[in-house]
């Protein structure tokens, strides 16, 4: 199984600044993906990292709030810009191995804890 | 789109038995995984199923029907280290997994 590393594991913002994510893999993955949780609810996709082009986004998420790198298999950043109250969450990057579809085996990094004031 | 339902909360004592079940609606279904997370934690990967029947992994199992468009998972003999959120994914479309709100399972001494 690929074993996810994250940072920072939390970090208190002040509103209208950037936090930005990173994300390591120990092994190569086909798919990267960038969640939100809010404490006591599910995990809501922010993204998909695609390696060398942009992020594929999901409704409600826009590159210009949320900027997402992936230069190469095993790495991939998250910036949460413009950062607001609204943004207190719980960001997860996560990766699928090679020649699994949606909905099979994921595995996750630990998360990053965000408190804005 | 994709919809999954399951309950929002169980409560079992230690040593029993505990089904979580979830319905799901999807266009293009191929499969449905099951996550563990603890409070604090990561989500961790349980289970998948593509094919109909029981998926057995020591004291968890994960049921399918794809008729019916339902599956379960199956917690034997509860610790309660069990104590956790349990979700439900199907594929999204592409590569996308889409979880279920989860289901939190509380297990009394």
């Amino acid at each position: 199984s690929a074993v996810i590393s994250q940072k920072p594991s939390r970090d208190i913002c002040q509103r209208g600044t950037s936090l930005t994510i990173q994300c390591q893999v120990d092994s190569q993955v086909t798919m990267m993906f960038w969640y939100r949780q809010q404490p006591g609810q599910s995990l809501t996709l922010i993204a998909t990292a695609n390696q060398g082009s942009e992020a594929t986004y999901e409704s409600g998420f826009v590159i210009d709030k949320f900027p997402i790198s992936r230069p190469n298999l095993t790495f991939s950043t998250l910036t949460v810009s413009n950062m607001s109250p609204e943004d207190n969450s719980i960001y997860l990057c996560s990766g699928r191995p090679p020649g699994l579809a949606g909905g099979e085996t994921q595995y996750f990094g630990p998360g990053t804890r965000l408190l804005v004031l | 789109g994709q919809s999954l339902e399951q309950p929002s909360e169980v409560t079992a004592v230690e040593g029993a038995i505990v089904q979580i079940n979830c319905t799901y609606q999807t266009s293009g279904f191929y499969g449905l995984s099951w996550y563990q997370q603890h409070d604090g934690g990561a989500p961790t990967f349980l289970s998948y199923n593509a094919l109909d029947g029981l998926e057995e992994t020591g004291r968890f199992s994960s049921f399918l029907s794809r008729s019916d468009s339902y599956g379960y998972l199956l917690l034997q003999e509860l610790q309660m280290k069990d104590s956790a959120s349990y979700f439900c994914a199907v594929g999204g479309g592409g590569f996308k997994t889409i979880f279920g709100a989860g289901t939190r399972l509380f297990v009394k001494a």
